[in-house]
């Protein structure tokens, strides 16, 4: 039973452009959503997060919205740099639980010059 | 600096032994945890520990087992009952409490262990 799901394997983006990475989840317990971004044979690094009492959080480049009704979060990275090449998880947890996270199978984002 | 050092790198292992992954952190965290990172699948949660002396299983404990004896340490053991042992695993940290419900969890860099 995947609980936090990423349907999209791998995007390719120009640079300067716009990526959006998607993210359903189907427990509706989670109340808490974070991104990470992880490189060959490193750990995930924590890019940024967000509380289902909102529905967008920004960082720099970084926007994550949270659609509620719709099960759904999504990463924005405006402009998208070579150096944002990596794969991106999202994770979801239920913080008065065990604050265990549950993961998606990742995306590979590739930034072309 | 604060991290949290797995270690080795790369581990091999023959069939039929046990081998144990280290992990120490100095960030002071009370809670630890080890996943697995298998191709094309995300992260799944082995072991989790909250406190010194207490750990529960996660979602594919089999074949596995760890240890809690210090706070900056959590040492995985893969035993020769994981049928599929290759893969590679992370160790991470958190702080734990409700005052802390929304700190993100930290990671090392990983071990791979591949089956000679």
């Amino acid at each position: 039973d995947q609980q936090v799901k990423q349907n999209s394997p791998s995007l390719s983006v120009q640079e300067g452009r716009i990526s959006i990475l998607n993210c359903d989840y189907t427990n509706s317990m989670f109340d808490y959503f974070l991104w990470y971004k992880k490189y060959p044979a490193e750990g995930p690094t924590f890019l940024i997060s967000i509380s289902s009492i909102k529905d967008k959080n920004e960082d720099g480049r970084f926007t994550v919205f949270l659609n509620k009704s719709a099960k759904h979060l999504s990463l924005h990275i405006v402009p998208s740099q070579p150096g944002d090449s990596a794969v991106y998880f999202c994770a979801a947890k239920w913080v008065q639980g065990a604050q265990k996270l549950v993961f998606g199978q990742g995306t590979r984002l590739t930034i072309n010059p | 600096d604060g991290g949290i050092t797995q270690s080795p790198k790369y581990l091999f292992r023959k069939e039929g032994q046990n081998v144990t992954l280290s992990c120490e952190q100095n960030l002071n965290h009370d809670a630890m945890y080890w996943y697995r990172q298998d191709p094309g699948q995300g992260l799944r949660l082995i072991y989790y520990s909250q406190i010194v002396n207490d750990f529960q299983k996660g979602d594919i404990a089999e074949g596995y087992s760890v240890s809690r004896e210090k706070k900056e340490s959590f040492p995985l053991t893969v035993t020769s009952a994981q049928k599929n042992p290759t893969a590679f695993y992370l160790c991470a940290s958190s702080p734990f409490g409700d005052s802390y419900s929304n700190q993100p969890q930290h990671f090392g860099d990983g071990t791979r262990l591949s089956i000679l």
